[in-house]
């Protein structure tokens, strides 16, 4: 068990939906990253957040955005959602700002599929 | 952007090593690192290089670290079954416009271990 919590764990939804993932960050931790897995791109980093503030952007869709709250839990919200956007999504943290040696530890993923 | 390429699969007898490679574009990476995920789960570290580093030494792993030709390999000795998973490599990103702490993966080496 990594200490990081991701809810749910699976999601099925329509397209053009609206859908929100939560996280949990490992007790702790103030960085809370995003990364999208599907069988064509692979694991994608899709952002970050430390201690509420967004701190670094990746590939992450207009469609598609995140909050960390003051409990440093994190949600990432996706909209208008299609078919290509089913995936695994993960949260993963870390305690501090800048990944090196410090080691970031995954949730489980939520597994979104859109019908 | 980064680059990160590993191949798809690989398969092992137990007992056997496993080497699993990796080849990333950004030069100026200073931390590589080796991920597992298990079936269900979220990604563990393994192990991580820092660049001025040839090798890195972990109980049955190890890790080679090529700079001049970007090539980065983890060798699993005494390959067990619960070695079977898939292997994602990742380097950090460099500190550009999308910030100095998202991490670039493979497409991850799903390693099947053979009783």
């Amino acid at each position: 068990d990594s200490g990081v919590t991701q809810t749910p764990k699976h999601l099925i939804t329509a397209t053009g939906q609206r859908v929100t993932l939560r996280c949990s960050p490992r007790s702790g931790d103030l960085s809370v990253y995003w990364y999208q897995q599907s069988l064509d791109q692979g694991l994608q980093f899709l952002i970050q957040y430390y201690n509420g503030e967004e701190r670094a952007k990746g590939n992450i869709l207009e469609r598609f955005s995140a909050q960390q709250f003051p409990d440093l839990h994190s949600e990432l919200n996706l909209s208008s959602l299609e078919l290509g956007d089913s995936a695994l999504y993960f949260c993963a943290s870390s305690a501090s700002p800048d990944l090196g040696s410090t080691e970031a530890f995954f949730g489980q993923g939520t597994r979104l599929t859109v019908v | 952007g980064e680059d990160v390429e590993q191949s798809l699969f690989l398969s092992v007898r137990e007992g056997d090593s496993s080497v699993i490679n990796c080849t990333y574009t950004d030069s100026s990476s200073t931390y590589l690192y080796w991920y597992k995920q298990e079936p269900g789960a979220g990604l563990q570290l393994l192990t991580y290089i820092f660049s001025n580093m040839d090798m890195k030494q972990d109980q049955r792993l190890t890790v080679l670290l090529n700079k001049k030709d970007k090539h980065l390999s983890l060798r699993i000795a005494d390959t067990q079954t619960g070695d079977s998973a898939i292997y994602f490599c990742a380097e950090r990103g460099s500190f550009d416009q999308t910030g100095a702490n998202n991490l670039f993966f493979g497409t991850g080496t799903r390693l099947t271990v053979i009783p």
